[in-house]
């Protein structure tokens, strides 16, 4: 099946900075989300792309659909004490019946 | 946050026992899905519904069942529970905006 690559595992960043993961692929998607998950609940969506190119900003939360369509980024600035958690990305493909395929997550630590 | 509710929450289990798990949706969401999640897995996708009693498997399908008799609820049965469904399960639902899932708060199941 498709595979989204989430790297690294881990990252350990101080409160203030600005972090950046990515998420890659082999293959096209025609969606990309990004969730966020806090420990002992469930993921919680963060921002939904649509469109290659396409910039979306949440908050301090800005993430980008590639425009080879098998890639996103999700930039976190300044970051505070409750930024963390796991990232995962997920992908959509057309004529996938509305199944998404995640990656296996990245887990952000921020040291105060 | 999307009204969607699992139980029970915690469950502890002998290999071999039949186990249900539902998630109940109040947002009347046309797509549910049952997903596990282990460490360095990620989330996978068990089953999903795409309406009344319309099914469908996912990539780790083997050893569960699932049915949906209303739009509201999503049962998962695991028939003869093993050691290796140990695992932390999720329901997510979608509506119009169908990659767009939203997930409940989790299922932590031990199987003994």
């Amino acid at each position: 099946g498709q595979q989204l690559n989430q790297s690294p595992q881990s990252m350990f960043i101080q409160e203030g900075e600005d972090v950046s993961m990515n998420c890659t692929s082999s293959s096209i998607f025609n969606t990309w989300l990004w969730y966020k998950q806090d420990p002992g609940e469930g993921p919680v969506l963060l921002i939904a792309l649509y469109k290659a190119g396409e910039l979306t900003s949440n908050g301090r939360l800005t993430a980008q659909f590639g425009i080879t369509r098998k890639d996103s980024f999700l930039n976190i600035s300044a970051s505070i004490p409750s930024d963390v958690g796991i990232y995962f990305c997920a992908g959509g493909e057309t004529g996938a019946n509305s199944k998404l395929t995640f990656g296996k997550g990245i887990t952000l630590s921020v040291r105060p | 946050d999307a009204g969607i509710t699992q139980s029970p929450r915690h469950k502890v289990t002998e290999t071999g026992t039949p186990v249900t798990l539902r998630c109940h949706q109040t947002e009347n969401h046309r797509y549910m899905y049952w997903y596990r999640q282990d460490p360095g897995h990620g989330l996978r996708l068990i089953h999903y519904s795409y309406g009344v009693k319309d099914t469908d498997k996912g990539e780790v399908s083997d050893g569960y069942s699932v049915s949906r008799s209303k739009t509201e609820d999503f049962l998962l049965t695991l028939e003869s529970a093993t050691s290796s469904q140990t695992s932390v399960y999720f329901c997510a639902i979608s509506g119009t905006v169908v990659y767009e899932q939203y997930f409940g708060p989790g299922t932590r199941l031990t199987v003994t």
